[in-house]
């Protein structure tokens, strides 16, 4: 089936702009995760959701991140007033369920804020 | 807090041969999962392979298997038959409540 999928592929856009990046899990996965891969921090999780739960924010470095889970499947990840340190490649990844499922991911959005 | 160290940034290997890639976690944790992720240039994240922490048995995938030390915290991943297609990115990571961590990489480059 297939897997999941992320738009766009990559994204430019200038300091102080709002970006949406957007995840859709594989179907049936009722987990959903995302996460920033940069060169200076490495692979780091940011948020996830859980089925009807409230979701784990606990990795959101800042209060202008933000996402949302929609009918339990598409994911948008909003970024506000974008700096030049939220340049990175952000992954999503989505299981059959939370706790120790494997996790899949996608190919990833690779966001450069000028 | 759990940590995962890679602590070899760049490794290569002749194709056909066989090499290994450390990592080491720290966790107060009995109950936990480890995996080795793959990241190829298409910037792709690959599961290799899993490994439940309460099973003594090493997890081997075809060409892959790890050699899992629990009391010593270690978990590396060896590539018999190493091929070009393993040229990538490898990531160790260690996951507890559904979040994973993840160590620093290992470049891995397979040379003809």
């Amino acid at each position: 089936g297939a897997g999941v999928s992320q738009s766009p592929s990559n994204k430019v856009t200038e300091k102080g702009k709002d970006v949406e990046l957007r995840c859709d899990p594989i179907s049936g996965h009722t987990a959903l995760y995302w996460y920033r891969q940069s060169l200076g921090q490495g692979l780091e999780f940011l948020i996830y959701f859980q089925g009807n739960s409230a979701p784990d924010k606990s990795g959101l470095p800042s209060d202008r991140f933000s996402a949302e889970r929609t009918g339990g499947s598409v994911s948008t990840l909003t970024i506000q007033r974008t700096q030049q340190e939220d340049s990175a490649v952000y992954l999503c990844a989505s299981s059959l369920d939370a706790g120790e499922e494997t996790q899949y991911f996608g190919p990833g959005t690779r966001l450069l804020v000028l | 807090a759990q940590t995962v160290t890679q602590s070899q940034p760049e490794m290569s290997v002749q194709e056909a041969e066989t090499v290994t890639l450390s990592c080491t976690y720290d966790t107060s944790e009995n109950n936990y999962y480890l995996f080795w992720y793959k990241q190829p240039p298409s910037r792709q994240m690959i599961l290799v392979i899993r490994q439940e922490a309460y099973k003594q048995q090493n997890a081997t995938e075809n060409r892959f298997s790890v050699n899992f030390q629990k009391a010593a915290k270690s978990f590396s991943l060896k590539i018999s038959d190493s091929q070009l297609g393993d040229t990538a990115m490898y990531f160790c990571a260690f996951m507890k409540g559904g979040k994973l961590i993840f160590g620093q990489g290992t470049e891995l480059s397979v040379k003809p």
